[in-house]
């Protein structure tokens, strides 16, 4: 079964410190993986897409790395800003054309000051 | 939230009757898609589809119903029949090409709450 697993669930950190948030998946066949920032009542946004010939992707503060070997993602907040609050979703592409887009529960960030 | 409209933002709904949400899309895609988020749950897809006049199940239908009449419009109904309708409401769009970069957009969401 295609499943998309993400941790921690819940994370607190401090402004300005880093943090590390991870992603499973063991879906097949694979297109991308795409990692989504989502602020409470909001719809989510797009911070990263990979396919998976690339290891690692930056959006500014975000960075996302790919292993399609070992089926796992990770997303890497720098310098954490109050704005950082949110959820990130993590969501894996099979590319088949049906249900094609598998997501995982999500990893609520909240940043302290 | 790119060019996607959801109205309302807010609704509420009492037992036994139908709402209908709306999702409007200037982007030109193809492809448009309804999700609900329930807390600690990943998205669960409602209904999506890929052209006018054609529209495919998705994983939890029951209770649900879609047209697409056209292209920029994808209106979901909540019918009696969903026993448990209260939740965030996604819709989203895409193109239906085979680029592995096709990005998804979301609108921003209606939150419907059963009284």
């Amino acid at each position: 079964k295609n499943q998309v697993e993400q941790s921690p669930q819940s994370l607190i950190i401090l402004e300005g410190k880093n943090c590390t948030l991870q992603c499973n998946y063991t879906v097949s066949p694979f297109s991308n993986l795409r990692w989504y920032k989502q602020d409470t009542g909001r719809g989510p946004v797009s911070l990263t897409i990979m396919t998976f010939s690339e290891n690692t992707k930056s959006n500014g503060r975000y960075t996302a790395t790919l292993d399609a070997d070992t089926k796992q993602s990770s997303l890497h907040i720098t310098a954490s800003q109050l704005s950082d609050s949110a959820s990130y979703i993590c969501v894996v592409s099979d590319g088949s054309g049906t249900y094609k887009y598998i997501f995982g529960t999500g990893t609520r960030l909240k940043v302290l000051a | 939230d790119g060019g996607i409209t959801q109205s309302p933002k807010y609704l509420f709904r009492k037992e036994g009757q139908n709402v209908t949400l709306s999702c409007e899309q200037n982007l030109n895609h193809d492809a448009m898609y309804w999700y609900r988020q329930d807390p600690g749950q990943g998205l669960r897809l409602i209904y999506y589809s890929q052209i006018v006049n054609d529209f495919q199940k998705g994983d939890i239908a029951e209770g649900y119903s879609v047209s697409r009449e056209k292209k920029e419009s994808f209106p979901l109904t909540v019918t009696s029949a969903q026993k448990n309708p209260t939740a965030f409401y996604l819709c989203a769009t895409d193109y239906t090409g085979d680029s592995p970069y096709n990005e998804q957009f979301f609108g921003p969401g209606t939150r419907l709450t059963v009284l």
